[in-house]
């Protein structure tokens, strides 16, 4: 079965540093992967995804992601935080040809001033 | 354009009442997700509509967990009989079709179960 991996419930960045949330899945064959951000009071809405092609995937506001098919990771990163970028960051998967998304339990992220 | 919409978005009720919640998704999306998250959980998929194939019903956790889609659009979830552990916020979304199509999701309906 499909299972989608966050490592860290949290995450702390001061502004202007580094963003990387981590996500990693298990699955037989590659699967398409999202990464979804939930703003405070705010519906779910799409970062960015991948399903085929170039694995360095730009999103929205400065984040991209990279499908590593050999360590079956789809990492988020932003060089540089911005206070605005404080919510909660879910990545998913959904098996090629299917329909059915498994989430992963979610990244609150910080931004310190 | 408008978006999804889940009514009501806010519901308290008691133990071992029944409640609906409601999802109008975006016009002319044909697939329709029913997902609950738990606090400190990841969303949980609970069922999925597509156009006018049957639901994938796998993910609702028991019997007292059912949904209709009525003519492709308005979706309604029930549940009988509500338990405590219930009590979470119940997200819909629709996209246009399914599988790598984005998903767009409502504001949610927070259920709590006294």
């Amino acid at each position: 079965a499909q299972s989608v991996t966050q490592l860290g419930s949290h995450v702390s960045v001061s502004e202007g540093a580094l963003v990387l949330l981590r996500c990693n899945y298990s699955s037989s064959v590659p699967p398409y992967l999202f990464w979804y951000v939930q703003y405070p009071n705010q519906g779910l809405q799409l970062l960015l995804k991948y399903t085929t092609g170039a694995t360095l995937v730009k999103g929205i506001n400065g984040f991209e992601a990279e499908f590593k098919k050999s360590e079956t990771s789809f990492h988020l990163t932003k060089p540089s935080a911005h206070m605005s970028d404080a919510a909660e960051y879910f990545c998913a998967v959904v098996h090629t040809g299917g329909f059915k998304t498994i989430f992963g339990a979610g990244t609150r992220l910080f931004v310190k001033a | 354009g408008a978006g999804v919409s889940q009514s009501p978005s806010n519901k308290v009720t008691e133990k071992g009442k029944d409640v609906e919640l409601r999802c109008d998704p975006i016009s002319g999306h044909t697939a329709l997700y029913w997902y609950r998250q738990s606090l400190g959980q990841g969303l949980e998929f609970l069922i999925y509509f597509q156009g006018n194939s049957a639901p994938d019903k796998s993910g609702l956790p028991s019997d007292r967990f059912s949904a209709e889609r009525t003519g492709g659009s308005v979706s309604t979830l029930t549940i009988q009989r509500t338990q405590q552990e219930d009590s979470a916020v119940y997200l819909c979304a629709s996209s246009l079709g399914a599988g790598l199509d984005e998903q767009y999701f409502g504001p949610g309906t927070r259920l709590t179960v006294t």
